[in-house]
């Protein structure tokens, strides 16, 4: 079964500083997310991105963050300057039906 | 606004038994109701989905069930495996358009003992 891909697996950064998390979704898929789940915490949805825009957003989504399609196969997450608050495991998803796809995620540790 | 709550945050059951795991939802637009499953260290995996015009849906050993006028909606894992031992989120979508956002419930750790 074709799956959502995330990299790296863990990042380790210290405060103030940038971060981009990357993913590669299914290649047929046409809705991408992203969602955070800080430890002990529910899954919380961030972002959703179609037809190249942001279709959503939380409010945990503020300026700090940014989501990009560079190319037709990677979907990024940026944050601009991380919190120690930003820590948390952070998962892809992808869709082309109300069923998603979700990576393995990417764990954030701010220092 | 916890619009997906899943009031049990744990339960346990015997091998062989069935799990019965419960989620309430409080608005009434959701078009879907979905299961996720999720190990630690891993990304939620996709057990089941019911559209809201449905009351049951079946595959295999997973059974979800939906009570509209009581927004509420439950898994039945029958019969339950040590390898079921997870973290099960219920999750509704309101979608259409250029969205499907998924809001999730808060888990519920299902533990199978042998």
């Amino acid at each position: 079964e074709p799956e959502v891909t995330q990299t790296p697996s863990h990042q380790v950064t210290q405060m103030g500083q940038e971060v981009i998390l990357r993913c590669v979704p299914i290649s047929n898929h046409l809705y991408f997310y992203w969602y955070r789940q800080i430890l002990g915490q529910k899954v919380e949805f961030l972002v959703s991105f179609y037809n190249n825009e942001i279709s959503e957003k939380s409010e945990i989504f503020d300026d700090q963050f940014s989501v990009e399609r560079p190319d037709g196969s990677n979907f990024t997450l940026k944050i601009r300057s991380t919190k120690l608050e930003d820590s948390a495991m952070y998962f892809c998803a992808s869709a082309s039906a109300p069923r998603q796809y979700f990576g393995p995620g990417t764990r954030l540790t701010v220092l | 606004d916890q619009q997906v709550k899943q009031n049990s945050p744990s339960l346990s059951v015997q091998e062989g038994r069935i799990s019965i795991l419960n989620c309430d939802y409080t608005n009434s637009m959701f078009d879907y109701f979905l299961w996720y499953k999720k190990y630690p260290a891993e990304g939620p995996t996709f057990l089941i989905s019911i559209s809201s015009i449905k009351d049951k849906n079946e595959d295999g050993r997973f059974t979800v069930f939906l009570n509209k006028s009581a927004k509420h909606l439950s898994l039945h894992i029958v019969p339950s495996q040590p390898g079921d031992s997870a973290v099960y989120f219920c999750a509704a979508l309101r979608g259409g358009g250029s969205n499907y956002k998924l809001t999730f419930g808060k888990g519920t750790l299902l533990t199978v003992n042998p």
